[in-house]
């Protein structure tokens, strides 16, 4: 089925450091992909979507490629700031609709 | 502009007991979905309502239900709980437009303990 995998646990960094969260995933088709964030006490939000291959979703100085030949959807910041301190999912969707398969997540903590 | 509001935001059931959990989406939008989130399985696809129809299922057993009404709340049941239904449940809505797909709009949650 369809599936994503993201790194395996969290992310400590310093503020203005560059961030990298890895991101995979197996799907039938062209799925669409996002990146949603969960700040502490929030509940998710969309941070950026993709829709097709080679397409960057963008959005708050993040940053993710669409790459279909790795079968990946890495997001990247290049200066993280205290207040990007949060969760981090990825997700698809396979079949254009509403049903999302997510990844664990990765907690970030940016230390000032 | 109100966000997606879920009702109750903590409860506490015993095993066999049943639980109704209550969504009400972003107004103007047709489109809920749930998701069960626990530190296991992570974020899990429940059902999609859309005009009070349901659209999709994921792979929960029958134990777990929903509907949506005409003014696009929604409810979701589970019957018979088990300690494995403990989890915080996650209600989102969207648009449902074309271009939008996947774009959704998520409340707090839900936190439900089995006991």
């Amino acid at each position: 089925g369809d599936s994503v995998t993201q790194m395996e646990g969290p992310v400590t960094l310093s503020e203005e450091a560059f961030l990298t969260i890895n991101c995979t995933y197996t799907a039938t088709g062209y799925p669409s992909l996002f990146w949603y964030v969960q700040y502490p006490g929030e509940g998710l939000q969309l941070l950026l979507k993709a829709t097709k291959a080679d397409d960057k979703g963008s959005n708050k100085g993040f940053e993710a490629t669409y790459r279909k030949e790795t079968t990946s959807f890495h997001l990247e910041k290049g200066s993280v700031q205290v207040s990007d301190s949060a969760v981090y999912f990825c997700a698809l969707s396979a079949y254009g609709n509403n049903r999302l398969a997510f990844g664990k997540g990765n907690q970030v903590v940016v230390i000032p | 502009k109100a966000g997606v509001t879920q009702t109750p935001r903590y409860l506490i059931k015993t095993r066999g007991q049943q639980v109704t959990l209550s969504c009400s989406p972003i107004s103007g939008h047709r489109s809920v979905s749930w998701y069960q989130q626990t530190p296991g399985q992570g974020l899990q696809f429940l059902f999609e309502y859309f005009s009070e129809t349901q659209r999709n299922k994921g792979n929960f057993p029958g134990r777990f239900s929903g509907r949506q009404f005409s003014n696009s709340r929604s409810e979701m049941n589970v019957s018979t709980l088990e300690l494995g239904d403990s989890a915080l449940y996650l209600c989102a809505s969207s648009l449902q437009a074309g271009g939008n797909t996947g774009e959704l709009f998520f409340g707090e949650g839900s936190r439900l303990t089995v006991l």
